[in-house]
């Protein structure tokens, strides 16, 4: 049972450059999160789903989009790279049966030049 | 505008005394609190949360206590442990708010000394 996990963990992008960050969770739940976290800051949500085929805008949307592509799988998309998203991006997953207690995976460090 | 605070950004606690983190909330529609636990490197892990029905929550070492009329939360871990530093994030939700993600604080660095 390997819980959350992300890919890659490192990454380093040229400003304009796409990626796709992946996120898969092996334990049936239903919602799944997108998180940032700057230095010095606290987690800030990029997206959420809260079933697979939905999907809604956090705090920070502005330069992601998302895909809730199965239950498991919920993946982050820059479509064009910028400096201010040099950050580390975090997935999460919940349970319906606990909505707030959510699992972590282990982070991609992301970073743009 | 930050709607959950945690005003040390560190705190130094010699181990098997008493840590204590503060946590404080400008949102009076939050309702459900939480405190994660991050180890470098690693994503947060959930240690232990509180309804806002409740004052308190107790969890084998870890006690959060919640002062509504305040906005303040606090976590108490007893004995610390080497084990037990870490960054520790403040985290709460309004249940009614139709989102489902946390709003977290900074976090705390705690240190426990030998």
């Amino acid at each position: 049972n390997a819980g959350v996990t992300q890919t890659p963990k490192f990454q380093v992008l040229k400003t304009g450059q796409s990626m796709t960050l992946q996120c898969a969770q092996d334990m049936n739940h239903n919602s799944m999160y997108w998180y940032r976290q700057d230095p010095g800051m606290g987690l800030r949500l990029i997206y959420y789903s809260a079933s697979e085929g939905t999907t809604d805008k956090g705090e920070v949307p502005n330069g992601y989009n998302v895909s809730r592509l199965n239950k498991r799988e919920f993946s982050l998309r820059l479509e064009s790279a910028a400096p201010s998203q040099t950050s580390v991006y975090f997935c999460a997953s919940s349970d319906q049966n606990s909505p707030y207690e959510q699992y972590f995976g282990p982070g991609t460090r992301l970073t743009v030049t | 505008d930050q709607q959950v605070k945690q005003n040390s950004p560190s705190l130094s606690v010699q181990e098997g005394r008493i840590s204590i983190l503060n946590c404080d909330y400008t949102n009076s529609m939050f309702d459900y609190f939480l405190w994660y636990k991050k180890y470098p490197a690693e994503g947060p892990t959930f240690l232990i949360s509180i309804s806002s029905i409740k004052d308190k929550n107790e969890d084998g070492r870890f006690t959060v206590f919640l002062n509504k009329s305040a906005k303040h939360l606090s976590l108490h871990i007893v004995p610390s442990q080497p084990g037990d530093s870490a960054v520790y994030f403040c985290a709460a939700i309004d249940s009614g708010g139709g989102a489902d993600g946390l709003t977290f604080g900074k976090g705390t660095h705690l240190i426990i000394q030998p």
